[in-house]
């Protein structure tokens, strides 16, 4: 699977906009961009993933740039709850096996 | 949505002595569980992959005859540290396929924490 690198840490306020970004130069055109977060002391959540199109469903925004080599989680609405550690995966669809980075920890601040 | 559970959610072992975790898919058949490790302020770190019906596939370093795995119905998987050792103290995560579900995807339980004293 290739390589992905995350800012470690970012804040932001409550109610805003919170973007993630996610860099994977070395994505092959047949790995996908998955997003879990982990709130601490409980297991992963699956939030969203994409091939190349931008992706969006209740919790997040997935915007994938047209190389494919970053991406941007998008947050809308940011609340207390969305505090933790994302983690941005990119994999073939078929090997569910997960590699897991070092992440963002995100602290959403009131 | 799809569910996994952990039991326990925590345990305190003597040094020596064997814990068994379980790992149940409560709405979905789960033909692949998979088994984490995560150390504190650390990644998640995967130990194996459980199979219904067959042998786990350990990764490379995990000892398989310290760490049982039992997958021996679609929704349960068993995780066994045999003699365990304070070194073994962590967080202990499961997670499932749902190969039914509509996104196809895992879903992680909400992990045990297994201090060895």
């Amino acid at each position: 699977d290739a390589k992905t690198t995350q800012p470690p840490s970012m804040d932001c306020a409550e109610g805003r906009a919170a973007n993630l970004p996610c860099n994977h130069s070395t994505i092959s055109g047949n790995e996908y961009v998955y997003w879990y977060r982990q709130i601490h002391s409980q297991g992963p959540q699956y939030i969203i993933h994409g091939l190349k199109n931008n992706e969006t469903n209740e919790m997040a925004s997935l915007i994938i740039t047209e190389d494919r080599k970053s991406s941007t989680l998008i947050l809308p609405h940011a609340t207390l709850r969305d505090t933790a550690v994302y983690y941005c995966i990119v994999r073939v669809r078929a090997d569910y096996k997960l590699s897991f980075g070092a992440g963002t920890t995100v602290t959403v601040r009131a | 949505g799809a569910v996994v559970s952990q039991h326990p959610s925590w345990v305190i072992c003597k040094s020596g002595t064997s814990v068994k975790i379980e790992c149940r898919s409560l709405d979905f058949q789960a033909t692949t569980m998979f088994w984490y490790r995560q150390f504190p302020k650390q990644s998640l770190m995967l130990m194996a992959t459980s199979n219904e019906g067959s042998k786990a596939t350990y990764e490379q370093g995990v000892e398989k005859d310290k760490f049982l795995i039992n997958h021996a119905s679609l929704t349960l998987s068993t995780l066994t540290v045999t003699s365990a050792h304070p070194e073994d103290s962590s967080f202990y995560i499961c997670s499932a396929r749902d190969r039914g579900g509509a996104v196809n995807e895992q879903y992680f339980g909400p992990g045990t924490r297994l201090t060895v004293t």
